[in-house]
C-alpha cells in the first residue's frame, strides 16, 4: 500500500496572503489528523476529519480550516498568513474505526511565511 | 483537558549505554500507546506500542512497559546506536473518536 502522501512539500508565502495544503491518506483510511510542528517543538494538534466530518478540534485560530473529501483526502487552509504560520504541518492518517488504531504521518509540508 | 508528560525533554547517552524514556497520561480510558521516532527532516514513524491488556512489549533493542494503575509507560532502548539519535514521542489513545494526545517529545544524542 502507498504511504501517506503531501503536496507541496515546500511552500513560501507572504504575510497576508491564504495557503491550501493537501493529504492523501492510506488507501481504506477514512481519517485524517492534522499538525503544525515548529522547529524544536511537538505535534500541535490542529484538527481531525472522519468521513467528511470534523470530529475533533484543537485550539487554533478560526484562521486555520480544513476539508474532507469523500475520497478521504483531505486540505488545510490558513488564511491571512502571518510570520509564526512558519512551520512543518503533517497530516496522519488512521483507519479511524472505533478501536485504538495507529496513526501513519505523511512527510510534511514546510511552510515559509516572509 | 487530557494531556500527556514526557520526561526527559533532552537526553544524551553513550553508545552502548541505555535510554529510557518515560510518559505519564491523565486519560484513564486510553488503552493504546505508540511511540514515535522522528529524525531529523523526516516523518514520525511508529516504532512500537503496546495496548492496555499488555503490560510489556519487546522488539529487539526497543521495550515498552505500560503501568496502568499508576498511569504511565516508559520506552527502553538498549545498546544504543548513533542512529538511534531522534526525537522520540509517545502518545495516547483510546479510539472511539477521541483525538490521540502526544506528548512534547525527547531528543536523544547518542554519542559515538
Amino acid at each position: 500500500k502507498a504511504g501517506v502522501t503531501q503536496t507541496p512539500r515546500y511552500l513560501i508565502k507572504t504575510r497576508g496572503q491564504q495557503v491550501t495544503l493537501s493529504c492523501s491518506p492510506i488507501s481504506g483510511h477514512r481519517s485524517v489528523s492534522w499538525y503544525q510542528q515548529t522547529p524544536g517543538q511537538g505535534l500541535q494538534f490542529l484538527f481531525e476529519y472522519f468521513s467528511e466530518t470534523q470530529r475533533n478540534k484543537g485550539n487554533f485560530p478560526g484562521r486555520f480550516s480544513g476539508r474532507q473529501f469523500s475520497n478521504s483526502r483531505s486540505e488545510m487552509n490558513v488564511s491571512t498568513l502571518e510570520l509564526g504560520d512558519s512551520a512543518l504541518y503533517l497530516c496522519a492518517s488512521s483507519l479511524g474505526g472505533a478501536s485504538q488504531e495507529t496513526q501513519y504521518f505523511g512527510p510534511g509540508t514546510r511552510l515559509l511565511v516572509l | 483537558g487530557e494531556n500527556v508528560e514526557q520526561h526527559p525533554s533532552t537526553l544524551s547517552v553513550q553508545e552502548g549505554d541505555s535510554a529510557v524514556i518515560k510518559c505519564t497520561y491523565s486519560d484513564s480510558a486510553s488503552n493504546y500507546f505508540p511511540w514515535y521516532k522522528q529524525e531529523l527532516g523526516k516523518r514520525p514513524q511508529l516504532i512500537i506500542d503496546i495496548r492496555s491488556n499488555v503490560g510489556e512489549k519487546k522488539d529487539q533493542r526497543i521495550a515498552v512497559t505500560l503501568n496502568k494503575t499508576a498511569k504511565h509507560f516508559s520506552l527502553h532502548i538498549t545498546e544504543t546506536q548513533p542512529e538511534d539519535s531522534a526525537v522520540y514521542f509517545c502518545a495516547a489513545s483510546r479510539g472511539g473518536g477521541f483525538k490521540t494526545i502526544f506528548g512534547a517529545g525527547t531528543r536523544l544524542f547518542v554519542k559515538a
